[in-house]
């Protein structure tokens, strides 16, 4: 238990279906992230939220829309996806010490929502 | 953007030997992170180490800054430690809060019995 939980741990759709995979961290930290893992591919960056504001979109297509409505929450919102986007989606998360010091540097993982596109 | 090299890709070891993954990075990096992947995919913070050794119990860690490498041992190797093991760095220093790390391909670990 990483205090980082993901939902649902697994989803197959299909290619019109609309889905939303939903992570809640319970560590008290302010920065949240979306990672994509493919077979044979390094995790990939996909969404940072630092204080609920997006500061990262790593080329990501629009079919893939984050949301952060509080400190605590991160939502992927997924439409109209294709059968390359089948992959296991990481959340994480990690603390701001303080403007300006130096953080811990540790990201806290979820187990994952595997995603299955047919 | 910067690279990040692990070696070897695979390894068996059998139970109780000691082994040793490498991480190559091709910048300095304020941030090097390992990670082990279990087999159902939960990805647990194993060092932060952007310099210096730490250790933790059968594993510890060495990162050589200046010359852009990082070391895991695992001495007394169990079962349980088979897994994927990530090395992951970032450039930037962060004090926003959010870090954008890099991650290498893994090194997967088969521990026999």
């Amino acid at each position: 238990e990483t205090g980082v939980t993901q939902t649902p741990r697994h989803l197959v759709m299909g290619m019109t279906n609309k889905k939303s995979l939903k992570c809640e961290q319970h560590l008290g930290h302010n920065a949240m992230y979306w990672y994509k893992q493919s077979a044979k591919k390094p995790l990939e960056l996909m969404f940072v939220y630092s204080l609920e504001e997006r500061v990262e979109n790593n080329s990501v297509p629009s079919r893939f829309s984050p949301e952060c409505p509080n400190s605590s929450h991160l939502f992927l919102h997924l439409h109209t996806l294709q059968p390359e986007d089948s992959a296991l989606y990481l959340c994480a998360s990690s603390q701001d010490l303080a403007g300006g010091e130096a953080n811990t540097g540790e990201l806290f993982f979820g187990e994952g929502s595997r995603l299955t596109v047919l | 953007g910067i690279r990040v090299e692990q070696s070897p890709p695979d390894l068996i070891l059998q139970e109780g030997a000691n082994s040793t993954l490498r991480c190559n990075f091709s910048d300095s990096v304020n941030n090097l992170q390992w990670f082990h992947q279990n087999p159902w995919g939960q990805l647990i913070n194993l060092f932060y180490i952007p310099s210096g050794t730490k250790q933790n119990g059968r594993l510890s860690a060495t990162t050589v800054a200046t010359e852009r490498y990082s070391l895991l041992y695992i001495s007394s190797s169990q079962t349980t430690d088979s897994g994927v093991y990530f090395c992951a760095v970032d450039l930037r220093y962060s004090g926003a809060g959010s870090y954008q790390l890099t991650f290498g391909k893994g090194t997967k670990l088969s521990v026999i019995p």
